[in-house]
């Protein structure tokens, strides 16, 4: 099955500064790679997401990277603010067919410092 | 709020006790799931029900026993718990579990499980 791995697993910033989190992935056959968010006392809620035809994905403030040849993709957030702050998730999805599988990594807790 | 509620949100029983679960998203969706988050583990993804059917058990104990009565409505139904079983159960929505699984799952805010 899909391993995900995630680093680092936690990254603090200072307010302005730009936050990179990393991840890679097993399956080659692996083809949606989202990204969560998860504030404190909430679920996770997806911030951005890239399929496996496109290299690179921008929505403001964030961005995230895909490099299918070296299987990892990275998140990308500029000009940090300190409602940033939160556990950050990769996943990715195994293949298609009947079944829909989500494989997270185990987190990042970035803080961003005022 | 992401249109998918779950109740109750904080939750203590003992080993012998029997409790029940409950989601329910308001999203028009027809794949519903369980996970469950523990600490500084990934989240594990525990069942999978598309169009009612359940399409995963993903190695689960017997003492979790998942029902989907509609499309809208998931219940996690828990007996005779170990303290391990403690943990944050998120329950998600999607429009459908198959095809290219690009569809995107929205999550609740989790039932906090403590077992004593």
């Amino acid at each position: 099955g899909e391993n995900v791995e995630q680093h680092p697993s936690t990254l603090s910033v200072q307010e302005g500064d730009s936050a990179v989190i990393k991840c890679t992935y097993s399956d080659s056959a692996s083809n949606y790679f989202p990204w969560y968010k998860q504030e404190l006392g909430k679920g996770p809620q997806l911030i951005i997401d890239i399929r496996s035809n496109v290299g690179e994905k921008k929505d403001q403030r964030i961005a995230v990277t895909l490099n299918k040849t070296a299987k990892h993709f990275s998140l990308h957030i500029t000009e940090t603010q300190p409602e940033d702050s939160a556990v950050y998730f990769c996943a990715a999805v195994e293949g298609g067919g009947s079944n829909y599988k989500l494989t997270f990594g185990k987190g990042t807790l970035l803080t961003v410092n005022p | 709020e992401t249109g998918v509620t779950q109740t109750p949100r904080h939750l203590v029983m003992g080993m012998t006790n029997k409790k029940s679960l409950k989601c329910e998203q308001h999203l028009g969706h027809n794949a519903m799931y369980w996970y469950k988050q523990s600490a500084k583990k990934p989240l594990e993804l525990m069942f999978v029900y598309n169009f009612k059917e359940q399409t995963e058990n993903n190695s689960v104990p017997s003492r979790f026993s998942p029902e989907c009565p509609n499309s809208s409505h998931l219940f996690l139904h828990l007996h005779t718990l170990q303290p391990e079983d403690s943990a944050l159960y998120l329950c998600a929505s999607s429009q459908a579990a198959w095809g290219t699984g690009t569809d995107t799952q929205y999550f609740g805010p989790g039932t906090r499980l403590t077992v004593l």
